[in-house]
């Protein structure tokens, strides 16, 4: 079945980086723009960042420009997210998901930023 | 940017009664395309967002038909015609008219009584 798998998470001191994957597999993945959306601990859903189907167009949070970078590899079935300069606020699981309609999402990663 | 706001925060309903959820939009979510881009998720306790309705209206897949979308605009409603215990959890309301950035309401926690 179609699905999305998140990896990559984990514990980063602040002014740290980390780089997080998520794999499809169940779909043609080359297909579909995807994005990333995050939710601090109790918190809402908030979106990050989009990348077209074929990675020429992005397009970011005003508020997470310049620090994250969202990429993908279409021969790996494969999406990233480059996150640098992360600081405590950054703390949050982080999804991959499909589509503007965000059909699909996956299991996320958790993300902590602490000393 | 197109801020979504969402009413009540939290809803408590017996099983079996109805449950409606409002979303309301800054800025029309009319697309020049003529669809109107305003999508509800449900996120179960523990789990991952899922995609209930979209485009204000259409269920997804495997949906269950006690839950419809209206509105048009600005305004829009959620509405479970006869809630079940599995219908717990944060719904939230999504609007993508205008990117970026895509932006959620911020989310209604509906509980059993």
């Amino acid at each position: 079945q179609e699905q999305l798998v998140e990896s990559g998470g984990g514990l980063v001191k602040p002014g740290g980086s980390l780089r997080l994957s998520c794999v499809a597999s169940g779909f043609t993945f080359s297909d579909y723009y995807m994005s990333w959306v995050r939710q601090a601990p109790g918190k809402g859903l908030e979106w990050i960042s989009y990348i077209s189907s074929g990675g020429d167009t992005i397009y970011s949070a005003d508020s997470m420009k310049g620090r994250f970078t969202i990429s993908r590899d279409n021969t790996k079935n494969s999406l990233y997210l480059q996150m640098n300069s992360l600081r405590a606020e950054d703390t949050a699981v982080y999804y991959c998901a499909r589509r503007s309609t965000f059909d699909v999402w996956g299991q996320g990663t958790m993300v902590t930023v602490s000393s | 940017e197109t801020v979504v706001t969402q009413t009540p925060l939290s809803l408590s309903v017996t099983p079996g009664q109805p449950a409606s959820i409002s979303c309301k939009s800054s800025q029309s979510l009319l697309h020049s395309d003529g669809k109107t881009y305003l999508y509800w998720y449900l996120q179960k306790p523990g789990r991952s967002p899922q995609l209930l309705i979209y485009e204000v209206s259409t269920r997804f897949s495997g949906v269950p038909d006690r839950f419809s979308g209206s509105g048009s605009g600005t305004d829009f409603t959620l509405k479970i015609s006869r809630v079940e215990a599995e219908d717990v959890g944060v719904y939230y309301c999504m609007q993508s008219v205008q990117l970026p950035p895509y932006t959620f309401g911020q989310g209604t926690k509906l509980e059993i009584k």
